[in-house]
């Protein structure tokens, strides 16, 4: 079956430019998370999506935002970009299901580079 | 707050030989679920193994096992019969489901390296 999409796979932007990244979860897969990867944070969670609702939030600024569509696909917007928001961000979709160990897949990452 | 920790940045073995790398983590809760993850250059995360924290028999998969000690809140993850492609950035990942849903607390991450 098809993998956790993400795209694009790289961007450029502009201090003060705005940018929006696309997930396509795994299919059956209802919940979709966001991660941050930077060399000196390591990863760290952005927030979490079910079922169209935000449901958990990790400790950004309201800079970065999100949403989830009715077929599960997210998005995430980071808006007035900064020189620190430069990461690669990964995301993830998962069986919210403790029989099914609640198995997490991981996309292969959007690299934002911010110039 | 829980945390995870990783106390070996680097590691490095020879094709064949046996790893272990070290995680900790600290945490109240009973219920949670901890994860070993694999990103290789090509920076695609790949589960490794999982432990239920409920269950004391430690996960095995293939090569890859752990030594879940929840006592002493240890999972660490040995890598038998090390192969080139082991070659990766190992990260430990906890989770506690809850009414707030679900998040993945990683540690720093250990570079492993394989050598022939």
């Amino acid at each position: 079956k098809a993998g956790v999409t993400q795209t694009p796979r790289y961007l450029i932007k502009t201090r003060g430019q705005q940018v929006t990244l696309s997930c396509s979860p795994i299919s059956g897969h209802r919940s979709v998370s966001w991660y941050q990867q930077t060399p000196g944070q390591g990863l760290q969670f952005l927030f979490e999506y079910f079922s169209e609702t935000q449901r958990n939030k990790g400790n950004f600024p309201g800079r970065f935002s999100g949403r989830q569509f009715s077929n599960s696909r997210s998005e995430m917007n980071v808006s007035t970009l900064e020189l620190g928001d430069s990461a690669l961000y990964l995301c993830a979709s998962s069986l919210t299901d403790r029989s099914k160990g609640y198995g997490y897949t991981f996309g292969s990452g959007t690299r934002l580079t911010v110039v | 707050a829980q945390t995870v920790t990783q106390s070996q940045p680097e590691m490095s073995v020879q094709e064949a030989e046996t790893v272990t790398l070290s995680c900790t983590y600290d945490t109240s809760e009973s219920n949670y679920y901890l994860f070993w993850y694999k990103q290789p250059p090509s920076r695609q995360m790949i589960l490794v193994i999982r432990q239920e924290a409920y269950k004391q028999q430690n996960a095995t998969e293939n090569r890859f096992s752990v030594n879940f000690q929840k006592a002493a809140k240890s999972f660490s993850l040995k890598i038998s019969d090390s192969q080139l492609g082991d070659t990766a950035m190992y990260f430990c990942a906890f989770m506690t489901p809850n009414q707030a849903g679900t998040a993945l607390i990683f540690g720093k991450g250990t570079t492993l390296s394989v050598s022939s």
